[in-house]
């Protein structure tokens, strides 16, 4: 089945330390979306890819960069984690921008110690 | 700026019940699209239905149905005859074309539906 797959689907990291998630698609959508979900609210957009077109969100902490390589992957980098950013982080798909359908990975929870 | 408010944030039923869910947005914008998702306790948010602001024709898939009605701004959710299953955080969402706005979901605070055997 075609689908959005993240990995890992928990991940440990230090205050401080790098960390990557990814997420891959066999949609062969164009856009690519990184949300932040934090416990008990509504995912919070950080950026998304039209292609290879870059979208950051205004407020989205410079702490955190994207990259699509290809039109398969997609990666979320956090340069320096704080406690805050502890989360769950929810990686996205649409055919296209104009108002059509997200689809949903099933998340990496994030933990910051 | 755009707006969706889901003044409900926890709602209990038992099984079999009907449940309506509430959602009320705001936009300037004439044109828009509304979505309804849901979000087990797994963690994945699951696409259940997208509505454009042109079409405001109800409806019904299984148990679910969707009331558009523009007059009022609102995007309601009825459950039919709810199972334990159904349990869930269930999410309103808003989008406008691509503009100034791009192609970002503005998100309700979401719904949280506990549905008891």
């Amino acid at each position: 089945d075609a689908m959005v797959i993240q990995n890992p689907r928990y991940q440990v990291t230090q205050f401080g330390k790098p960390v990557t998630l990814s997420c891959s698609q066999t949609l062969n959508h164009n856009v690519m979306y990184w949300y932040q979900q934090k416990s008990s609210q509504a995912p919070k957009l950080l950026f998304h890819y039209y292609d290879k077109d870059f979208n950051n969100e205004a407020d989205t902490p410079d702490n955190f960069q994207s990259r699509r390589p290809n039109t398969s992957f997609c990666f979320l980098d956090i340069r320096s984690p704080g406690l805050g950013d502890a989360a769950m982080y929810l990686c996205a798909t649409s055919i296209n921008s104009a108002g059509y359908e997200q689809y949903f990975g099933p998340g990496t929870r994030l933990t910051v110690t | 700026a755009q707006k969706v408010t889901q003044a409900q944030t926890e709602i209990s039923v038992v099984e079999k019940e009907d449940v309506t869910l509430d959602c009320v947005y705001e936009t300037r914008d004439t044109t828009y699209y509304l979505f309804w998702y849901k979000q087990p306790p797994s963690g994945e948010l699951v696409f259940l239905i997208r509505r454009n602001s042109f079409d405001e024709q109800n409806e019904i898939s299984g148990r679910y149905s969707w009331n558009f009605q523009k007059s009022t701004s609102s995007f309601n959710f009825t459950i039919t005859a709810s199972q334990v299953v159904d349990s869930a955080v269930y999410f309103c969402a808003l989008s406008l074309i691509p503009g100034t706005s791009g192609s970002r979901l503005t998100f309700g605070e979401g719904t949280q539906l506990t549905v008891n055997p």
